[in-house]
C-alpha cells in the first residue's frame, strides 16, 4: 500500500537460519505492528511498537524479536527459523492508538517459507 | 481477551446477487470498533467498512453495509449487487477503545471467509 513497504516480498530459508523482515513507512505514524497470517487463524499479532525503541509482545511472540531504531522502520527477526514459522507476514501502521478507531494500513505482505 | 469468530470458511454468490457474511465477537467492553477487511488474491488488505460500537446506526459504504447487533455481539457484512471484483477473503476485526484494557488499540481478527462470485 502507498506509504508502507515490506521487504522482501518472498523468501525461502532453511531451518535454523536467522531471518529479518523489514517494514518501512513514509507516513510518520507512531504505531507499527507485525502480524502473521495462517489458514484457519486469520491474522495474529506478533509484536507491536508505540514509538522509537518502544515495543511490546503480541499473542504469538515466541521465536520472534523486533527492533525500531527509527520512526519509519520496524524490523522483525526470526532468530532461528523453524518450519512452524512458515507464514505470510504483514506489517501495519496506524496514526492513533485506540481512541480514534482508525483501521490500520497494511503492507503487501512477505511470504516466508522455512524448509 | 477478545475473540472474533467467522463461522463460514467459504461462501459463494451469483453476480448481481446479495450475500451476507457473518461475524460474532466476544467482549466484556462497551467501547470498541469493528471492521471488515477485504483481501483479494493480490494479498493486499483493504478496509471495507468500519462501525463504532456507540453508534446504533449501521454503517454503509456504497454496496457494502453492516448489520450491527451489539447485544448479540454480531457484526455481519452485506454485499449487494455482487461483482466479480468482490471475490476475496474477508476478515472481520475488533479493536478495543477501552484505554484501561490490555487489548487497547490492537486489532483482533477472525479466521476469514473466502467469497467466490460466480458469473
Amino acid at each position: 500500500d502507498a506509504g508502507i513497504t515490506q521487504s522482501p516480498r518472498h523468501k525461502v530459508t532453511e531451518t535454523g537460519t536467522p531471518v529479518t523482515l523489514r517494514c518501512h513507512q513514509t507516513e510518520n505514524h507512531r504505531y507499527m505492528y507485525w502480524y502473521r497470517q495462517d489458514p484457519g487463524h486469520g491474522l495474529r499479532l506478533i509484536h507491536y511498537s508505540y514509538g522509537v525503541k518502544d515495543t511490546d509482545k503480541g499473542e504469538v511472540s515466541d521465536g520472534y524479536s523486533v527492533s525500531r531504531s527509527k520512526t519509519e522502520d520496524f524490523l522483525l527477526t526470526l532468530e532461528s527459523a523453524t518450519s512452524s514459522q512458515t507464514s505470510v507476514y504483514f506489517c501495519a501502521i496506524s496514526e492513533s492508538w485506540g481512541d480514534a478507531g482508525d483501521g490500520y494500513t497494511f503492507g503487501s505482505g512477505t511470504r516466508l517459507t522455512v524448509v | 481477551a477478545q475473540t472474533v469468530t467467522q463461522s463460514q470458511p467459504e461462501m459463494s454468490v451469483q453476480e448481481a446477487e446479495t450475500v451476507t457474511l457473518s461475524c460474532t465477537y466476544d467482549t466484556s467492553e462497551s467501547d470498541y470498533y469493528l471492521f471488515w477487511y477485504k483481501q483479494p488474491p493480490s494479498r493486499q488488505m483493504i478496509l471495507v467498512i468500519r462501525q463504532e460500537a456507540y453508534k446504533q446506526q449501521n454503517a454503509t459504504e456504497n454496496r457494502f453495509s453492516v448489520n450491527f447487533q451489539k447485544a448479540a455481539k454480531s457484526f455481519s457484512l452485506k454485499i449487494s449487487d455482487s461483482q466479480l471484483g468482490d471475490a476475496a477473503m474477508y476478515f472481520c476485526a475488533y479493536r478495543s477503545a477501552n484505554a484501561g484494557g490490555t487489548s487497547y488499540g490492537k486489532l483482533t481478527f477472525g479466521q476469514g471467509t473466502i467469497l467466490t462470485v460466480h458469473p
